[in-house]
């Protein structure tokens, strides 16, 4: 019964790969998010995203897409993928009016060799 | 340019004293402030908020405050319990950049049995 689940936790995979990242939330929730958390421990938001709406942090790079084929999942998709994109990478939900309180999904730790 | 500051990477409190966690902010369009709580290889948990129109928000051991003149809110812990060693995040809203969150680097609290 976990609220937002992700898919794999771990994922090891070689420069120039592509590869995609899951994630399901069963809490109704309207919004979904990416987030990324680099090597110093900083979680920076890549991508909001509703039925109506995506939006992008204008820092992330056109490699990296999200998908949502319903409104319970939003998938990352990353192409050609780099050393620097070795990060753990958190999904989020929130609903509603009080949006701002976000639940995070476990994790994915992402390593590109 | 890091919108959002904790300044102390870590703190270290006797079990049953006050933990105060302190976070520093730029952007007076924030409207909305979290306090997130992270174990390793989890998630980020939500703690507690407050809206910028408030300057406390107590639930239950956290209180958070919030001076707006300053751009500065503490987290204040009370009692500290071992069960609240963890990195504690500190977050905001920016009203016109959707419901993403920006997000501190994090501070390390040690509760000593």
């Amino acid at each position: 019964d976990t609220a937002v689940s992700q898919t794999p936790k771990y994922l090891v995979t070689q420069m120039g790969n592509d590869k995609s990242i899951k994630c399901e939330q069963n809490l109704g929730h309207d919004t979904m998010y990416w987030y990324k958390q680099d090597s110093k421990k900083f979680l920076k938001i890549m991508f909001s995203y509703n039925n109506k709406e995506l939006i992008i942090n204008e820092t992330v790079p056109n490699r990296f897409s999200p998908k949502s084929p319903d409104k319970a999942h939003l998938n990352l998709h990353i192409n050609s993928l780099e050393l620097g994109d070795s990060a753990v990478y958190f999904c989020a939900s929130s609903q509603g009016i009080r949006a701002y309180e976000q639940y995070f999904g476990p994790g994915t730790r992402l390593t590109v060799t | 340019d890091q919108q959002v500051k904790q300044n102390s990477p870590s703190l270290s409190v006797q079990e049953g004293r006050i933990s105060i966690l302190n976070c520093d902010y730029t952007n007076s369009m924030f409207d909305y402030f979290l306090w997130y709580k992270k174990y390793p290889a989890e998630g980020p948990t939500f703690l507690i908020s407050i809206s910028s129109i408030k300057d406390k928000n107590e639930d239950g051991r956290f209180t958070v405050f919030l001076n707006k003149s300053a751009k500065h809110l503490s987290l204040h812990i009370v009692p500290s319990q071992p069960g609240d060693s963890a990195v504690y995040f500190c977050a905001a809203r920016d009203n016109n950049a959707g419901n993403m969150l920006t997000f501190g680097g994090g501070t390390r609290l040690m509760v000593k049995p």
